[in-house]
């Protein structure tokens, strides 16, 4: 049960895209179609972004977009603006477990 | 309003005990499986365990296996943690959370702490 891999922090300017990876493994990412996405921003409640790889819940801005191949998701966010600036996390379904990724930190210059 | 609300979290001592408690309102908790997950300070998310709408399927981490245990009270609307045999790092602000579907969990406390020191 070890954590997926993200790189620890990712920027961008205001309107611009930044894109987030998360690499697992084939038991976990590369094995299902279960992979999430969150956004959290300091001492609040983690937040939905994705789903099933590239579901949308509801009322989430379509700026923000998911896809996976092979071991690896990814999350990208478009049109950058200053309240994307948070933490975000990949999560995995991994056979009856679940694992999240190690986080990171996007900044809005 | 749909809302989960956290509580039980404090300061106990190393091999302490504490039980969490989340409160559902605004939906049928019976309904949804159920989650916890924790951050500790500075740290990621973790997951903790899961557990089925009617509570005959429990998974857990296994680096809480034999020490925590996930349950729910359906008529209560209320989901538990009982942690046992507590440890430092199990220092976190623990969340609880309602499936959307498939590993997606969509609605989420505001967490509440646990601080194991002497």
């Amino acid at each position: 049960q070890s954590a997926l891999t993200q790189p620890p922090s990712a920027s961008g300017s205001p309107g611009q895209s930044v894109t987030i990876s998360c690499t697992g493994t084939s038991s976990d990412v590369g094995g299902y179609k279960y992979v999430s996405w969150y956004q959290k921003h300091p001492g609040k409640a983690p937040k939905l972004m994705i789903y099933e790889v590239s579901k949308r819940p509801s009322g989430v801005p379509d700026r923000f977009s998911g896809s996976k191949s092979g071991n690896t998701a990814s999350l990208t966010v478009s049109g950058l603006q200053a309240e994307d600036e948070a933490d975000y996390y990949c999560s995995s379904y991994a056979g009856s477990n679940s694992v999240f990724g190690t986080g990171t930190k996007v900044t809005v210059l | 309003e749909v809302q989960l609300v956290e509580s039980g979290g404090g300061l106990v001592q190393p091999g302490g005990s504490l039980r969490l408690s989340c409160a559902a309102s605004g939906f049928t908790l019976s309904s949804y499986w159920m989650r916890w997950a924790r951050q500790a300070p500075g740290k990621g998310l973790e997951w903790v365990a899961d557990i089925k709408q009617d509570g005959s399927e429990k998974y857990h981490v296994d680096s809480v296996k034999g020490r925590f245990t996930i349950s729910r009270d359906n008529a209560k609307n209320s989901l538990y943690l009982q942690m046992n045999s507590l440890r430092a790092e199990d220092t976190a602000v623990y969340y609880c959370a309602r499936r959307l579907s498939s590993d997606a969990f969509d609605i989420w406390g505001q967490g509440t702490m646990v601080t194991v020191s002497s």
